[in-house]
């Protein structure tokens, strides 16, 4: 089945403890990417990639850091969590970056909670 | 980048049809019109994509203005299951710009 997994779907974490949120997909999509979605604020993408080895900033970048060292995987990394993180974080893949037809695929979603 | 105003809610009844209005007066003309929807603690599904023409798929039909200022995503007969945030969004057709900014999106609500 094509998909998107992230894992942990859920986690309770504390501030300045390293976590990695990791997200794959089986349809050998070039691009992917990372969104929080927070109350009144709606779905913010973090950072995104098109393809392997390369990475760019979204809109709230800060405090967050990827890499794509594989096609299929895109893992988040929070190298010193604080609780203005706390969010629901999706991943999502498409085909192709730059293609304005194409779909976006999103995962089951990560709830983060830093306390 | 091109806005979309949409209304923050709208209720419907089960097994009648809904339009749900999206604005867009600064679309430009390389612009698609993307529908997307997200069902309460999942992610975000795509349901629909156009560009000038309407759209019809198993999940829905877009109807797009002539002028193009304004489109609406039609579901033909709502069911609890459609209940969801709909966002329509535009995306435009190279690199970066493809990327999806969502807006606040409709709420949907479907009473039996």
């Amino acid at each position: 089945e094509a998909q998107v997994t992230q894992n942990p779907r859920y986690l309770i974490t504390v501030t300045g403890k390293k976590l990695t949120v990791t997200c794959s997909q089986n349809m050998n999509h070039e691009y992917m990417s990372w969104y929080r979605q927070d109350p009144g604020l709606g779905l913010r993408q973090i950072y995104y990639s098109m393809n392997v080895e390369v990475t760019d900033k979204g809109d709230v970048p800060e405090g967050y850091k990827v890499s794509r060292k594989e096609k299929r995987n895109f893992p988040l990394i929070l190298e010193s969590p604080s609780p203005n993180q706390t969010s629901l974080y999706f991943c999502a893949s498409s085909l192709r970056q730059g293609v304005s037809t194409d779909t976006q695929y999103f995962g089951p979603g990560t709830r983060l909670t830093v306390l | 980048d091109a806005k979309t105003t949409q209304p923050n809610s709208m209720e419907s009844n089960e097994e009648e049809p809904v339009h749900l209005p999206c604005n867009h007066s600064t679309i430009s003309g390389t612009d698609y019109i993307h529908w997307y929807r997200q069902l309460p603690s999942q992610g975000p599904e795509y349901v629909i994509h156009g560009l000038t023409s309407n759209v019809n798929n198993r999940m829905a039909s877009l109807a797009i203005a002539e002028d193009r200022k304004s489109s609406t995503l039609i579901l033909h007969r709502a069911t609890l299951r459609d209940a969801a945030v709909y966002y329509c969004i535009l995306r435009r057709g190279w690199g970066s710009q493809g990327n999806l900014i969502f807006g606040k999106g409709t709420k949907l609500s479907v009473k039996p």
